[in-house]
């Protein structure tokens, strides 16, 4: 079984500066996904970037980047330039390529990060 | 409007009541999901529909009861739930790729269904 942990209940960052989320994993598979979803208050969860296990290279989107180690088992999430519109909570996400795992996620506790005026 | 649709937003139900959850998607999925939110935990996934049918029943207990009448809509039943069962309940769907690969792994949500229980 895979577990995913977020070590950083609770985050807050200054407007325009760069904030770093925690994530680590646990699993025995070699190809998988990792992923960071974004919920906002309103609560509908959004995707903000996805790495695959295979590619070397992290995963960039806009103000938006991954730290991902695999050896380490670790996938962090780099916001720079916060903007007051990044407040949510953020949930890291792991699932296994193969088999029949389809949609199925797991998820971290959560980071609520608060981006302040 | 929103890809994943559900409804209601809020509910709040004595222990002896029975109500549903509905979950719609415009997305032309074909897997859909039951996820539960509680405070300070990760997501829970509970259920797994797979063109209509259940593919994964994560040890819920029967008071939740899915339904799946096509790919595009998803229900909750509730009956004789508990006060710990209350929780944001959210849906979300995805594309299964060929051969019931993994696609891209990304998940679409709901906005969820907050459920009180008395």
């Amino acid at each position: 079984a895979q577990t995913v942990t977020q070590s950083q209940p609770e985050m807050s960052v200054q407007e325009a500066e760069t904030v770093t989320l925690s994530c680590t994993y646990d699993t025995s598979e070699n190809n998988y996904y990792l992923f960071w979803y974004k919920q906002p208050p309103s609560r509908q969860m959004i995707l903000v970037i996805r790495q695959e296990a295979y590619k070397q290279q992290n995963a960039t989107e806009n103000r938006f980047s991954v730290n991902f180690q695999k050896a380490a088992k670790s996938f962090s999430l780099k916001i720079s330039d916060s903007q007051l519109g990044d407040t949510a909570m953020y949930f890291c996400a792991f699932r296994a390529a193969g088999g029949t795992s389809y949609g199925k996620l797991t998820f971290g506790q959560g980071t609520i990060l608060t981006v302040h005026p | 409007e929103t890809g994943v649709t559900q409804t209601p937003r809020h509910l709040v139900m004595g222990m002896t009541n029975k109500k549903s959850l509905k979950c719609e998607q415009h997305l032309g999925h074909n897997a859909m999901y039951w996820y539960k939110q509680s405070a300070k935990k990760p997501l829970e996934l509970m259920f797994v529909y797979n063109f209509k049918e259940q593919t994964e029943n994560n040890s819920v207990p029967s008071r939740f009861s899915p339904e799946c009448p096509n790919s595009s809509h998803l229900f909750l039943h509730l009956h004789t739930l508990q006060p710990e069962d209350s929780a944001l309940y959210l849906c979300a769907s995805s594309p299964v790729g060929l051969a019931g690969g993994p696609g891209t792994g990304e998940l679409f949500f709901g906005e969820g269904s907050r459920l009180t229980v008395l």
